[in-house]
């Protein structure tokens, strides 16, 4: 039971370069999240999918679209990199549609020059 | 204003001490109150949650929140270098359609052996 993963771990992309973030899940959980963690800013939610089908955004979508695949996995997409997006970014789960229970990814650590 | 407030520190302790870790919020609405630990490099896990008012206890921690002045807190006794964290409080609203998990900006905690 691997819980919540990320993949890649690490990752540098120029200004402009677009990349996908995966996160699977094997926790059979409802509802899945992206966020981003910046220094001085906290845990910032991007979108989040309460179920299989349905994806919203969050506090801060710009620049960013999500798919959720099946209901094992949420991906996160940068389109067209910005310096902006320079971050650590974390998926997570939660069983219920009331989240407050959420399990956390180990993270994917962004830097866009 | 934002919805929680959370004094990032750094917080130093030596072992064994009590550790308090406080968080406000400004929104009555909010009925689920939970504390987040998160090691250097990794994603945060649940450490403990409380709904509505009281303390909860669990080992070393205590969780208390205060509704009528809108104040959370986390209290460790006999603090180990272990518990060497960032800590996150966040907060969940009740009702329907509520899915977002707001943290605080989290409180850097080294307990020195």
């Amino acid at each position: 039971n691997a819980g919540v993963t990320q993949t890649p771990k690490f990752q540098v992309l120029k200004t402009g370069q677009s990349m996908t973030l995966q996160c699977a899940q094997d926790m059979n959980h409802n509802s899945m999240y992206w966020y981003r963690q910046d220094p001085g800013m906290g845990l910032r939610l991007i979108y989040y999918s309460a179920s299989e089908g349905t994806t919203d955004k969050g506090e801060v979508p710009n620049g960013y679209n999500v798919s959720r695949l099946n209901k094992r996995e949420f991906s996160l997409r940068l389109e067209s990199a910005a310096p902006s997006q320079t971050s650590v970014y974390f998926c997570a789960s939660s069983e219920q549609r009331e989240g407050y229970e959420q399990y956390f990814g180990p993270g994917t650590r962004l830097t866009v020059t | 204003q934002k919805e929680v407030e959370q004094d990032p520190g750094p917080l130093s302790v030596p072992e064994g001490a009590i550790v308090s870790l406080n968080c406000t919020y400004s929104n009555s609405a909010f009925q689920y109150f939970m504390w987040y630990r998160q090691y250097s490099r990794k994603g945060p896990e649940l450490l403990m949650y409380t709904y509505s008012s009281g303390n909860k206890e669990d080992g070393r921690f205590t969780a208390q929140v205060d509704k009528s002045s809108k104040y959370i807190s986390l209290f460790i006794r006999d603090s180990q270098p272990s518990d060497s964290a960032t800590y996150l409080c966040a907060v969940w609203p009740s009702g329907a359609g509520s899915y977002q998990l707001t943290f605080g900006k989290g409180t850097k905690l080294s307990v020195i052996p």
